[in-house]
């Protein structure tokens, strides 16, 4: 079955930046987008960006451009989300999911607090 | 990018009775090469990921019960509950998929009344 398994909670300082892994079994990596999705406590899903691990191409929302970095390793099938000069908003839950129509695969979710 | 924008914020909604989202777009979701909508339907509930409902702003994913319906075009789609549940209870987002940048609407909160 198709799983997307997230690395763990991460506490940052402002400024600094963090990288969030999420690794894909149960289907051909390659063949599929991986976008990140995150969401603020009591917030809204804010969708981020997202990367083709086979061309490598990528696309960001204005609002993280500049800042958002994801990338992939085809060999071991898990891509990988950078994001740096983090402020307190930055503090939320990131998710990966699976592209497709619509997101129907979700990572469990990756806690990152900015905190100084 | 393109904006949702989802109404009401929340609702409250008798067992039983029936529960409508509706999400309007900026810019029209219809590819007419394909004649689909892209437009897609989540239920989140606390503490879990967003669980995908219905995609092509009509069809229900695998195992949705048929009380979630969709519908709308162009740039106007509904979600229709119909007879809830109370485990129906919960944040419900829509999101277009038309380019390669996504957005989600803000979100809409049903309760039971």
């Amino acid at each position: 079955q198709v799983q997307l398994v997230q690395s763990g909670a991460e506490v940052k300082k402002p400024g600094a930046s963090v990288k969030v892994s999420c690794k894909a079994s149960g289907y051909s990596f390659s063949n599929y987008d991986i976008n990140w999705v995150r969401q603020a406590t009591g917030q809204g899903l804010e969708w981020m960006g997202w990367m083709n691990p086979s061309s490598g191409n990528t696309g960001y929302i204005q609002k993280f451009q500049g800042r958002l970095t994801i990338t992939s390793d085809t060999s071991i099938s898990t891509a990988y989300m950078e994001l740096s000069s983090l402020t307190s908003d930055d503090t939320a839950v990131y998710y990966c999911t699976r592209g497709g129509f619509g997101e129907l695969y979700w990572g469990q979710g990756t806690l990152v607090t900015v905190s100084s | 990018d393109i904006v949702m924008t989802q109404s009401p914020d929340s609702l409250a909604v008798s067992l039983g009775e029936r529960a409508t989202i509706n999400c309007k777009s900026s810019q029209t979701l219809f590819y007419r090469p394909t004649n689909k909508n892209f437009l897609a339907w989540y239920q989140q509930k606390p503490g879990q990921p967003p669980k995908l409902l219905i995609y092509w702003a009509s069809t229900r994913e695998s195992g949705v019960p048929d009380r979630f319906s969709g519908s709308g075009s162009g740039t106007d789609f509904t979600l229709t509950i119909s007879r809830l549940q109370a485990e129906d209870a919960a944040v419900y987002y829509c999101q277009q998929y038309y380019g390669t940048l996504r957005t989600f609407g803000q979100g809409t909160q049903v309760e039971i009344k």
